[in-house]
């Protein structure tokens, strides 16, 4: 499975953009990039997933270049309640496997009034 | 709503003494998992059930262990406990089916070691 580099915290404020960029150079070519939030306390949740370039959900949009060697969540207009640690993960989600996940360290986010 | 349900939220037990965590699910998915979570660590996959197959990651202690007796629950044993076992254990499950799959996990159980 492919390691992946992400900030270990990052610090916003309400009503901004959040961008969160994850490292994964060595990304396999079944390899799916996922995107966890986690409160303190709870489970992870999942927020989105994609292959190549651009998705976008009702909470966040995923960017992916070409290289597929990076990608980065981006959080728009966050509130208090966006406080969380984000994971960012690369495994291979084809049918058949049972897409076992590997987290990494995570990014803290904290969102400031 | 479908869900995936632990219990107990919290269990204390002492250090030596066996201790079983459960989990259930509505959600009727395939793929069960056990994760050990420690203060301000990711998420550690101990292993997972694919239907009745047990995965066991090549690190998980021999101390751990589980049991799937039907697709609804699942068990996480700890047979002697150490103070190093203190930790939130996240049960969580997946469908195995297309391309998208997404692991749906509890609220986790907070294991307290005396």
């Amino acid at each position: 499975l492919a390691k992946t580099t992400q900030p270990i915290s990052m610090d916003s404020y309400e009503g901004q953009e959040v961008n969160i960029t994850c490292s994964h150079n060595n990304i396999a070519t079944n390899d799916y990039i996922t995107w966890y939030q986690q409160f303190p306390s709870q489970g992870p949740r999942f927020i989105i997933q994609g292959y190549k370039t651009k998705v976008t959900n009702e909470v966040a949009s995923l960017f992916i270049p070409a290289d597929r060697k990076s990608s980065t969540l981006s959080l728009p207009r966050v509130s208090l309640s966006d406080t969380a640690v984000y994971y960012c993960l690369v495994g291979d989600v084809w049918s058949g496997n049972t897409g076992k996940l590997i987290f990494g360290q995570g990014t803290t986010l904290q969102v400031k009034p | 709503d479908a869900m995936v349900i632990q219990n107990p939220r919290y269990q204390v037990t002492q250090f030596g003494k066996p201790v079983t965590l459960s989990c259930s699910q509505t959600l009727n998915h395939n793929v069960m998992y056990w994760y050990q979570q420690k203060s301000s660590q990711a998420p550690k996959l101990l292993f997972h059930y694919y239907d009745k197959d047990f995965n066991n990651e090549a690190d998980t202690p021999d101390n751990f262990q589980s049991r799937r007796p039907n697709t609804s629950f699942c068990f996480l044993d700890i047979r002697s406990p150490g103070l190093g076992d203190a930790a939130m254990y996240l049960c969580a499950t997946s469908r195995v089916a297309g391309v998208i799959y997404e692991q749906y996990f509890g609220p986790g159980t907070r294991l307290t070691v005396t």
